[in-house]
């Protein structure tokens, strides 16, 4: 199974609000990514969680915050975004056991958020 | 900093010819090369990756080489097919890090 899957598809949500995007995976591997994609660009790194604790921040906004439970889920809270913040947020994991820290990631389908 | 260039940023192609996308990295530690393909609205799916140990990897249509010396790579696909129609990133992951690092994209566009 090489599948990430990512909750919700789909999400709308005011500047006010509270929401969580999840990500799960069962391939076992011991490093998971947050990226944002906005259109027509790269996917851009925000945070990377290996064996569990956050190992990257790339400078990201405090209204974005990561969230690592066990080993297989991965979230991300947020709050008090802004429009800006619409974009597609994608999830991704690698490092199998026995692993390298440069093996193949693996993307989920992504959530595609909407900051009204 | 750490930079991937990606070049074209959009390539046309009549369907059956090959097309050839370029990257240039900046950092020599770098070790780990993969492509990905992504369609609209879709995920980036990997296509086919390189280590820095190995010059060229061929799977089917599609070939990456590597040139350590220069610190560029690139995707070589044959016999294109209006499929290959899609967004295309290069990336590199520094040596001992957990950071992929993307270029900015080819829009690829397979003419029938």
């Amino acid at each position: 199974d090489t599948e990430v899957t990512q909750t919700p598809k789909h999400l709308v949500m005011g500047m006010t609000n509270k929401k969580s995007l999840k990500c799960e995976q069962h391939m076992g591997h011991r490093a998971m990514y947050w990226y944002k994609q906005k259109a027509k660009k790269p996917p851009e790194l925000m945070f990377v969680y290996s064996y569990e604790k956050l190992s990257i921040n790339e400078s990201v906004p405090s209204r974005f915050s990561p969230e690592c439970p066990n080993s297989s889920l991965l979230n991300l809270h947020l709050h008090a975004l802004q429009p800006e913040d619409s974009a597609l947020y994608l999830c991704a994991s690698s490092l199998p056991r026995g692993g390298q820290a440069t093996d193949t990631q693996y993307f989920g389908p992504g959530t595609r958020l909407t900051v009204l | 900093g750490e930079n991937v260039e990606q070049h074209p940023s959009t390539l046309s192609v009549q369907e059956g010819d090959s097309a050839v996308i370029k990257c240039t990295y900046s950092d020599s530690a770098s070790n780990y090369f993969p492509w990905y393909k992504q369609e609209l609205g879709k995920r980036p799916q990997l296509i086919i990756d390189i280590r820095s140990n190995v010059g060229e990897k061929k799977d089917q249509r599609i070939a990456v080489t590597l040139n350590k010396t220069a610190k560029h790579f690139s995707l070589h696909i044959t016999e294109t097919q209006p499929e290959d129609s899609a967004v295309y990133f290069c990336a590199a992951c520094f040596s001992g890090t957990y950071k992929y690092i993307f270029g900015t994209g080819t829009r690829l566009k397979v003419l029938a």
